[in-house]
């Protein structure tokens, strides 16, 4: 089945630092998402990328959507301790049914 | 304007136990997403429901679980008979269109825990 590679699995950082982490898959998917899960809530959507080769940000943060269309990055600049959480990518395929795929996320650890 | 509502957030029950877990959809999304969350295996998506049509249930683990959508604003996940390795947060998201990657408003959870 469709499986997203997601890493890396956890990263402890230091305030002001940046980060990037980044999903690939051996699928092509219509629509890549980066959303954010605080502890003890829901994911909430970060970025949504929609074209191969879309680069968007989002405040601190930037995405891109691989030429590919099989792998996405998400990049932190200057990490703020509220940063601290775990980031999902999600790839969306438009055929075969309906199905967004969820990486196994990226646990961020910042300390200030 | 009110989230998804999730219900209850906290459930702990034992083994045999039959658990449903409630959920209302933001007003308007006509789309209705259930899924589980657990360290090993991620978030996996186990139902989706289009205009309280179930469109892929793939992902329901077993007979023991059931979703319903009887209306637009309610649905409900059942276990019946619940189990220890049904432990996890269970998550509901709608969407106003649910489909091309439309962004999916998630609730709090339900932190489910089978003795």
């Amino acid at each position: 089945g469709q499986q997203l590679n997601q890493s890396p699995q956890s990263m402890f950082i230091q305030e002001g630092e940046d980060v990037s982490m980044n999903c690939t898959s051996s699928s092509i998917f219509n629509t890549w998402l980066w959303y954010k899960q605080d502890p003890g809530e829901g994911p909430v959507l970060l970025i949504a990328l929609y074209k191969a080769g879309e680069l968007t940000s989002n405040g601190r943060l930037t995405a891109q959507f691989g030429i590919t269309r099989k792998d996405s990055f998400l990049n932190i600049s200057a990490s703020i301790p509220s940063d601290v959480g775990i980031y999902f990518c999600a790839g969306h395929r438009n055929t075969g049914g309906f199905k967004t795929i969820f990486g196994a996320g990226t646990r961020l650890f910042v300390k200030a | 304007d009110a989230g998804v509502i999730q219900s209850p957030r906290h459930e702990v029950t034992e083994m045999g136990q039959e658990v449903t877990l409630r959920c209302k959809p933001i007003s308007g999304h006509n789309s209705l997403f259930w899924y589980r969350q657990t360290m090993m295996r991620g978030l996996e998506l186990l139902i989706y429901f289009n205009n309280n049509v179930p469109i892929d249930d793939s992902g329901m683990p077993e007979d023991r679980f059931s979703a319903k959508m009887p209306n637009a604003s309610f649905s409900t996940l059942k276990i019946q008979p619940s189990e220890p390795r049904d432990s996890a947060v269970y998550f509901c998201a709608s969407s106003l269109l649910g489909g091309g990657g439309d962004t999916q408003y998630f609730g709090p959870g339900t932190r489910l825990t089978v003795l």
